[in-house]
């Protein structure tokens, strides 16, 4: 079946410093790709997506680019913020299901 | 504003005891989804429900139960059953007719075992 493999967390990085969290996907035809972003005691909120290859999705100073040949969709930003500190989930959909498949979730923390 | 309400925020079960976790949307969606969250291991899905009066078990079904007697609405039971409830729940509701819209998240039900 369809599955998410994110980086292991967690992730701690200074203020300003650049960020990568790394996705691959195993999907069956072209599956939608998506970020979501997690605040402490809080539920998902949407962070960007990608609908097919070669798209990227950007919000907020995140992009993601949706890479059908190495079947990944990885996230960055460039200069983190303290308050970028949360848990981040890749997450896939499509292949006729509308039902998301999650990675396990990255924990960032941005120290001042 | 359109969104996702679950309720309670927090909840206590007694042993032996049922819970029933609420999840309300105004989006107008028709697909409602259950997961369960716990440390380290990202989100697990209950149930879902593509319609009123029809759903479907997820990867953990075992312990819960579910109605949708109603679009808005899609009430989670948790019950003595279930022997390790202690998680956080997430409700989420998502447009069916289009896959590439992502799915919208309630602020979830953290469930703890007195």
């Amino acid at each position: 079946g369809d599955s998410v493999t994110q980086m292991e967390g967690p992730v701690t990085l200074s203020e300003e410093a650049f960020l990568t969290i790394n996705c691959t996907y195993t999907a069956t035809g072209y599956p939608s790709l998506f970020w979501y972003v997690q605040y402490p005691g809080e539920g998902l909120q949407l962070l960007l997506k990608a609908t097919k290859a070669d798209d990227k999705g950007s919000n907020k100073g995140f992009e993601a680019t949706y890479r059908k040949e190495t079947t990944s969709f990885h996230l960055e930003k460039g200069s983190v913020q303290v308050s970028d500190s949360a848990v981040y989930f890749c997450a896939l959909s499509g292949g006729g299901s509308e039902k998301l498949v999650f990675g396990k979730g990255t924990k960032l923390t941005v120290n001042p | 504003d359109g969104g996702i309400t679950q309720s309670p925020k927090y909840l206590f079960r007694k042993e032996g005891q049922n819970v029933t976790l609420s999840c309300e949307q105004n989006l107008n969606h028709d697909a409602m989804y259950w997961y369960r969250q716990d440390p380290g291991q990202g989100l697990r899905l209950i149930y879902y429900s593509q319609i009123v009066n029809d759903f479907q078990k997820g990867d953990i079904a075992e312990g819960y139960s579910v109605s949708r007697e109603k679009k808005e609405s899609f009430p989670l039971t948790v019950t003595s059953a279930q022997k390790n409830p202690t998680a956080f729940y997430l409700c989420a509701s998502g447009d069916r007719k289009d896959s590439n819209q992502p799915q919208h998240f309630g602020d979830g039900t953290r469930l703890s075992i007195l």
